[in-house]
């Protein structure tokens, strides 16, 4: 596609469901960056893949969140058994190579938004 | 404190104004990002710099790695420029994509 594109863009999920997000990158895009945003504030690392490696997963919060790239282009982030701190827009980026100390340009998506009731 | 502080929080120019938005960053860094998110969540990447400075229509971006400092510039202000603007660094040695975000400028151009 065009663009990376996420879905769904909206979830709402009852405390203690399990989520699922799904993020497609853009087309031949090596690297693959989750983010967590909530509201009012700036986005937080959640988790990086190159390919279908998942090189740093530093950031997820807790073991209830697990992301998945198996075959290097699509993504999904689960989180289970949800909870209310879990409502966040979730963010999915993409850029092409995952080498070089700067790095290069970083594409996002839309975001998925997820409220937990 | 964070590692990453943006200046002002929220910013309110009349059109055709020129707009100056501060990054201050407390680590050693290996890049720096300016973004832009509009209502709705969508972030578009506007410049990612390293050293020196970077030009892109009425945007301007600066950085001094010795005084740990980065500027974006939007001359001749529009109300289309109306979006949050992000600050986020690459910390030296971090992987690529782990960046850690300033808390955003508001800016609001009126027309």
């Amino acid at each position: 596609g065009a663009g990376v594109s996420q879905s769904p863009r909206y979830k709402v999920a009852k405390r203690g469901q399990d989520v699922a997000l799904r993020c497609d990158p853009i087309s031949g895009h090596v690297s693959l960056f989750w983010y967590q945003q909530a509201l009012g504030q700036g986005p937080e690392f959640l988790t990086y893949f190159q390919n279908e490696a998942q090189l740093d997963k530093s950031g997820l919060p807790s073991d209830r969140f697990f992301a998945e790239r198996p075959e290097g282009s699509v993504s999904t982030l689960k989180i289970q058994r949800t909870q209310q701190e879990d409502s966040a827009v979730y963010l999915c980026a993409s850029s092409l190579v995952g080498r070089g100390a700067g790095g290069n340009t970083i594409y996002f998506g839309e975001g998925s938004w997820l409220t937990v009731v | 404190k964070n590692e990453v502080e943006q200046s002002p929080q929220n910013l309110t120019a009349q059109e055709g104004e020129f707009i100056t938005i501060n990054c201050s960053y407390s680590v050693g860094i290996s890049a720096l990002h300016w973004l832009q998110q509009h209502p709705g969540g969508g972030i578009v990447s506007l410049f990612m710099l390293s050293s020196g400075k970077k030009k892109h229509g009425r945007l301007i971006a600066t950085i001094n790695i010795q005084e740990k400092h980065s500027s974006l510039h939007i001359t001749a202000s529009h109300p289309r420029d109306s979006a949050v603007y992000i600050c986020a660094v690459r910390r030296d040695g971090g992987s690529q994509g782990n960046l850690i975000f300033g808390k955003g400028t508001k800016l609001s151009v009126k027309p």
